[in-house]
């Protein structure tokens, strides 16, 4: 099946400091990417949508200088929190889908984020 | 616009006793629905989805769920259910808008499974 991979799975840092995360679909090139932060015991809030060699579409309320998102290829995106603070910490996903319209998401299995 | 209600926060059944947990949607266009599953501190897992084919859709692990569109609810069930279902479910549903369609999640349901 689809496998999608998420590196780190655990990252602690100190506050200020920038992190990044890779998300790599592992036998299938996606076309589309997306992440998502889960807060402890809630639900999946989607971050943005980013498509292989275009700018990432980002959700209301998400600060793109802050949550800088690039897909450079049809396996590969990468999400980094910048000058990271307390309140960044959160369970991190992403997914990816192979084709445009209502195709199927495959996720990975996130990462955790700790800012000291 | 889109969007799901998951009334119950938590679920708790006997091994073996049958398992429904609730979700009820909102779609502007004819919806994708979802359950995914998610064990603590893993990625979610697809159990089933619903694409406009067949209202009664069975998925892995014995789960399955009903597209009812008259009640705009897609129920998941399980007949008879095991520890290792203990975990959280998440309704979703996902729309076509323009070049990107996203999901939408519901708020999650804990299933707990006594023994």
């Amino acid at each position: 099946g689809a496998v999608v991979s998420q590196h780190p799975s655990r990252v602690i840092c100190k506050s200020g400091t920038s992190v990044k995360i890779e998300c790599r679909s592992l036998d299938f090139q996606a076309t589309t990417m997306f992440w998502y932060r889960q807060f402890p015991k809630q639900s999946l809030m989607l971050m943005a949508t980013s498509n292989e060699g275009s700018k990432a579409t980002y959700e209301q309320g998400v600060e793109k200088d802050k949550f800088l998102i690039n897909h450079a290829s049809l396996t590969l995106s990468t999400l980094t929190v910048t000058s990271a603070h307390p309140e960044d910490s959160s369970f991190y996903i992403c997914s990816a889908r192979v084709r445009q319209g209502i195709g199927e998401q495959f996720f990975g299995p996130g990462t955790r984020l700790t800012v000291l | 616009a889109q969007s799901v209600t998951q009334l119950d926060s938590h679920v708790s059944v006997s091994e073996g006793t049958p398992v429904l947990l609730r979700c009820n949607y909102s779609s502007s266009y004819s919806p994708s629905l979802f359950w995914y599953v998610q064990h603590p501190n893993k990625g979610l897992q697809l159990l089933l989805k619903y694409t406009s084919a067949a209202t009664l859709v069975k998925g892995i692990n014995g789960f399955e769920a009903e597209f009812k569109k008259s009640e705009t609810s897609f129920h998941l069930t399980k007949p008879s259910a095991h520890m290792s279902d203990a975990a959280e479910y998440f309704c979703v549903v996902g729309g076509y808008t323009g070049a990107n369609s996203k999901l939408t999640f519901g708020k999650g349901i804990t299933l707990s499974v006594r023994p």
